[in-house]
């Protein structure tokens, strides 16, 4: 089955910074790729996604870049602010079929310093 | 709408007790599916479903029964529990149709066996 890694942890920027999360996944049949914001205490929500059939997808402060050929893709948060502190999850599906079964990576715990 | 709607919120348990988590969502979705989040291992799948009458295992399924009897509802049922299952449990919806492929998560049920 479908294995997503997820790199760092745990990041820790100042306000202002950017902060970058990597993710590589194993199947190359997957297609959707969406990243999940999760406050502390409270369920995932989804801030971005991306298809297999685009390469960048930005959305205000929040970009996602995905490179089908080395199988990883990556969140970019610029101008980072207080509020974007919590745990960021990425993942990987095949979307339709596959069941539509999301695998989620461990999680990096995004820490934005004053 | 309310979305997807989870209780309990907290569930304490014994060892060898059985419950049932009850799942609903509103928004006429035909893919459910049960994940459970324990520290540093992200959101791992027990079970889903595709549609009414059809559901499937999935990683960490060993210890749970689900059924899909309706549209709305997809409880997840822990015949014996025990201290292993403690965890934080999340049920999950999405639509089949359109281009949005985000799951909306519900806020969450958990759960400790002792």
């Amino acid at each position: 089955g479908e294995n997503v890694e997820q790199h760092p942890s745990t990041l820790s920027v100042q306000e202002g910074d950017s902060a970058v999360i990597k993710c590589t996944y194993s199947d190359s049949a997957s297609n959707y790729f969406p990243w999940y914001k999760q406050e502390l205490g409270k369920r995932p929500q989804l801030i971005i996604d991306i298809r297999s059939n685009v390469g960048e997808k930005k959305d205000q402060r929040i970009a996602v870049t995905l490179n089908k050929t080395a199988k990883h893709f990556s969140l970019h948060i610029t101008e980072t602010q207080p509020e974007d502190s919590a745990v960021y999850f990425c993942a990987a599906s095949i979307t339709p079929g596959g069941g539509n079964k999301l695998t989620f990576g461990t999680g990096t715990q995004l820490k934005v310093e004053l | 709408n309310a979305g997807v709607t989870q209780t309990p919120k907290f569930q304490v348990l014994k060892t060898g007790q059985s419950m049932t988590l009850q799942c609903a969502q509103d928004m006429n979705h035909e893919y459910m599916s049960w994940y459970r989040q324990d520290p540093g291992m992200g959101l791992r799948l027990i079970h889903y479903s595709v549609g009414a009458g059809i559901t499937d295992q999935g990683e960490v399924p060993n210890g749970y029964n689900v059924s899909r009897s309706t549209t709305e509802d997809f409880p997840l049922r822990l015949l014996s529990a025990a201290p292993s299952q403690t965890s934080v449990y999340f049920c999950a919806s999405r639509n089949t149709g359109g281009m949005n492929y985000g799951y909306t998560f519900g806020s969450g049920t958990r759960l400790t066996v002792v």
